[in-house]
């Protein structure tokens, strides 16, 4: 069945430094792919989303490219903000399983001054 | 401009309770869920609704049922409660069923089953 793996977290960086987070995938077919974010105390919102191979999604500063050659959609931003702590949740929507989104385990975000 | 909204916001349970967890959604959407999240885990399905009158196990429906009471709203019922659902629940919707269409989450539902 469709699988997203993340990287393990959490992910602790310095104000203005360089972000990846890592996503890799596995599904038959096309899928969509999307990065969600929750801040503290808050449901998932929606970060960015790609559904073709090679779409790059953005939005925030927050860039991922689908890779379908490599079946991954990393995440990445060029000089977090310590606004950008929160947990990152990878995910695909598959055209062959209507409605689910299947996430992966979510990744902490910590941003220190 | 409230999105999704659910109630309660916390619930402690005692094993064997039963409690309805209701969703609410302002955007006229067509189709709503029910996930869970646990440590580790990520979120999973529980129900779906694709449209009004309409509804459909996800990955882990053992133990709750759902109503979708018109297009707005959308429950979920667990009849007797276990450790086992101790879980954030979170509710969502988007304009339809399908590979393309974002979902909009509420704020979740922390529940704890003693």
């Amino acid at each position: 069945g469709d699988s997203v793996t993340q990287m393990e977290g959490p992910v602790t960086l310095s104000e203005e430094a360089f972000l990846t987070i890592n996503c890799t995938y596995t599904a038959t077919g096309y899928p969509s792919l999307f990065w969600y974010v929750q801040y503290p105390g808050e449901g998932l919102q929606l970060l960015l989303k790609a559904t073709k191979a090679d779409d790059k999604g953005s939005n925030k500063g927050f860039e991922a490219t689908y890779r379908k050659e490599t079946t991954s959609f990393h995440l990445e931003k060029g000089s977090v903000q310590v606004s950008d702590s929160a947990v990152y949740f990878c995910a695909l929507s598959n055209t062959g399983t209507a409605s689910k989104l299947t996430f992966g385990t979510g990744t902490r975000l910590q941003v220190t001054l | 401009n409230a999105g999704v909204t659910q109630t309660p916001k916390f619930q402690v349970l005692k094993t064997g309770q039963s409690m309805t967890l209701q969703c609410a959604q302002d955007m006229n959407h067509n189709s709503m869920y029910w996930y869970r999240q646990d440590p580790g885990m990520g979120l999973r399905l529980i129900y779906y609704s694709a449209s009004e009158g309409t509804t459909d196990k996800g990955e882990v429906p053992n133990g709750y049922n759902v109503s979708r009471l018109n297009k707005r709203e959308f429950s979920l019922r667990l009849e007797s409660a276990a450790p086992s659902q101790t879980s954030v629940y979170f509710c969502a919707s988007s304009e339809q069923v399908g590979w393309d269409s974002p979902l909009h989450f509420g704020n979740g539902t922390r529940l704890t089953v003693t």
